[in-house]
């Protein structure tokens, strides 16, 4: 079964700055997908970003960007120039076939 | 912009009570789904829908639990027999036709359903 791992429930940037958010998973497929939400407070989950297993080249939109490792099942998000909007639960995802399996998520809080 | 939503926000109910769920898909959307994300932990899957027929569900999709399309634009969740434990928030998603699981999945808002 697939699994994913988000190893930091929290974190914390300041405006303007970069940061990290980890995400690792576990499978046997060779071709998947993998996909960050954005849950901010009290609102609906929406896609920020995703990634072919195929395609070596990393996903970039916009501010957003992924650090993807094939070998190392990694798939880390880079949030540069962060602003106060960006304070959410991130969600790491994976999907081989019709279901999606999610990460616990990750806390940002995006601070002035 | 279209976006999911879901009615009602917040369904409390009494243990052993029949709940329905109701999602409104976007409008050109063939793939429907639900999602149920219980406090504190992350959200899993349920089951997919495509063609009035269930694709694929997950080990938590036992015999309690049905989805519908009753008409053009709704899709519904139906907990037969509610037990404490499906206190949980349930998200429906869409997308667009096509096979491809690249596609992207839009989520509704939730309705926080509580068991009492």
């Amino acid at each position: 079964a697939q699994t994913v791992t988000q190893s930091q429930p929290e974190m914390s940037v300041q405006e303007a700055e970069t940061v990290t958010l980890s995400c690792t998973y576990d499978t046997s497929e060779s071709n998947y997908y993998l996909f960050w939400y954005k849950q901010p407070p009290s609102r609906q989950m929406i896609l920020v970003i995703r990634q072919e297993a195929y395609k070596q080249q990393n996903a970039t939109e916009n501010r957003f960007s992924v650090n993807f490792q094939k070998a190392a099942k990694s798939f880390s998000l880079k949030i540069s120039d962060s602003q106060l909007g960006d304070t959410a639960m991130y969600f790491c995802a994976f999907r081989e076939g019709y279901d999606m399996r999610f990460g616990a998520g990750t806390r940002l809080t995006v601070k002035p | 912009e279209p976006e999911v939503t879901q009615t009602p926000s917040h369904q409390v109910t009494q243990m052993g009570q029949e709940v329905i769920l109701r999602c409104v898909p976007i409008s050109n959307h063939l793939y429907f789904y639900w999602y149920r994300q219980i406090l504190g932990q992350k959200v899993e899957f349920l089951v997919s829908f495509y063609n009035n027929e269930i694709s694929e569900k997950s080990e938590i999709f036992d015999d309690q639990f049905s989805v519908e399309r009753p008409d053009g634009s709704n899709f519904t969740l139906k907990i037969r027999s509610t037990k404490l434990e499906d206190s949980a928030m349930y998200f429906c998603a869409s997308s667009t036709a096509g096979q491809s699981p690249y596609n992207e999945q839009f989520f509704g808002p939730g309705t926080r359903l509580t068991v009492l």
